[in-house]
């Protein structure tokens, strides 16, 4: 079955960065985009971007342009979602997701708390 | 970007009840339109795409429909299970948006 398995909690300083890594089983990774969302204390989900395992291209939302790196590692059929320079409102759950006819597939999330 | 407005934010019904959340997007997106139902502690889970059709598992009870401008996600008849907040998401373009939610429980 399709699985997508996410790297723990993690707490960071601001002005820190934090990567996250999401653990894909159960399809070939290469077939489907990974997108990448979050949920802030209190928020709803906001969407990030994505990335094409196949060849690597990203789209990004504008917020975080220029903080955000997708990537992935087709040996390991792994995405991997990096923030840098950490603000306290960055604090938030952040899944991966699988897009097949929608976001079918999700992570378990991953806590990244920013506090100094 | 696309905004997204869903109504009500929060409502609480009795099981068995008969459940409407609506949805609007802020210019036209056609029927690229996603609701997803998201529990504490859990990941969300995909329940239409194309603003009406089911996800395949997913109970018969939920339903989506399209008219006008207006999106409109229905549960039939409210389970205890229901419990949750529900996402409409547009991804006719980038960048993908969200509603705000609608918390729906049990009275």
């Amino acid at each position: 079955q399709v699985d997508l398995l996410q790297s723990g909690t993690e707490v960071k300083k601001p002005g820190a960065s934090v990567k996250v890594s999401c653990k894909t089983s159960g399809y070939p990774f290469t077939n489907y985009f990974l997108h990448w969302v979050r949920e802030a204390p209190g928020q709803g989900l906001e969407w990030m971007g994505f990335i094409n395992p196949s060849n690597g291209r990203t789209t990004y939302a504008q917020k975080f342009q220029g903080r955000l790196t997708l990537t992935t590692d087709t040996s390991t059929s792994t995405g991997y979602m990096e923030l840098t320079g950490l603000r306290f409102d960055d604090t938030a759950v952040f899944y991966c997701a699988r897009m097949g006819r929608g976001l079918d597939n999700w992570g378990q999330g991953t806590v990244v708390t920013v506090s100094s | 970007d696309i905004q997204m407005t869903q109504s009500p934010s929060n409502l609480s019904a009795s099981v068995g009840d008969r459940v409407t959340i609506t949805c609007r997007a802020s210019q036209n997106i056609d029927r690229w339109l996603a609701w997803y139902q998201h529990q504490p502690g859990k990941a969300p889970k995909f329940l239409i795409y194309e603003a009406s059709i089911l996800e395949r598992g997913v109970p018969s009870r939920f339903s989506g429909s399209k008219s006008g401008p207006e999106f409109t996600l229905t549960i039939s008849r409210l389970q205890p299970d229901d419990v949750a907040t529900y996402y409409c998401q547009q991804y006719i373009t980038y960048p993908w948006t969200f509603g705000q939610g609608t918390k729906v429980d049990v009275k």
